[in-house]
């Protein structure tokens, strides 16, 4: 079964700390998307890349930043956590030009908390 | 991007049939209509897509009329399992650029006994 794996779960980080979320697909999908969600907005997408070394800012950049140095592996940086980016963070892939499509598959998340 | 309006919340009951409907009044020539279920505590799963007609998979079935600025997903006989937050999203899956799609906040079904 194909598969989208977030490293952790859940995670408590200190506001000031540098956040590392990664996410890896076993898919060879070009694309990968993070995004993240909270009760009341849905999901917004804070950066994508559709190639390695490749990034596009998403609606809500603003205090992350992402890594693509391999095709499987997209990281989500938070450079200094703050208390506003407790929230669930969302990874995804997807195959440009598929038929039929099968969409986006998304890992199952990472709840971050900073205190 | 073309936006998307769906309702916020639906209930039903067990054995009924479910419609949600989604309005996509700027959809564009190449986009594609897709929709996701959502869980708690899950990352969103694609459900069914489709461009015009009617779509039909294991799932669901999705309705675009000729004029695609709306779409209704179908799922026949809900079960308590059903339960989750639907999303419909447009967006050209063929597209370059990696082909982003913008979420809104979804429709929140609760199927009750």
């Amino acid at each position: 079964d194909v598969k989208v794996t977030q490293s952790s779960r859940y995670l408590v980080k200190r506001t000031g700390e540098k956040v590392f979320l990664e996410c890896v697909q076993d898919m060879d999908h070009e694309n990968m998307f993070w995004y993240r969600q909270d009760p009341g907005l849905g999901l917004r997408l804070i950066y994508f890349s559709y190639d390695v070394k490749m990034k596009e800012k998403g609606d809500i950049p603003e205090g992350y930043s992402v890594s693509r140095e391999k095709k499987e592996r997209f990281s989500l940086i938070l450079e200094s956590a703050s208390t506003n980016q407790t929230s669930m963070y969302l990874c995804a892939s997807s195959l440009t030009g598929q038929e039929p499509s099968r969409g986006y598959t998304f890992g199952s998340g990472t709840r971050l908390t900073v205190v | 991007l073309a936006k998307t309006t769906q309702p916020i919340s639906m209930d039903s009951y067990e054995g009924q049939e479910v419609n949600i409907t989604c309005s996509h009044n700027n959809i564009a020539t190449n986009d594609y209509i897709t929709w996701y279920q959502q869980f708690p505590s899950q990352g969103p799963r694609f459900i069914i897509q489709g461009y015009k007609t009617k779509v039909t998979n294991e799932v669901a079935s999705l309705f675009i009329p000729a004029d695609r600025k709306s779409s209704t997903l179908s799922l026949p006989r809900v079960s308590l399992s059903d339960t989750a937050v639907y999303y419909c999203l447009v967006g050209d899956p063929n597209g370059g650029g990696g082909n982003k799609l913008t979420f809104g906040t979804g429709t929140q079904l609760k199927v009750e006994l």
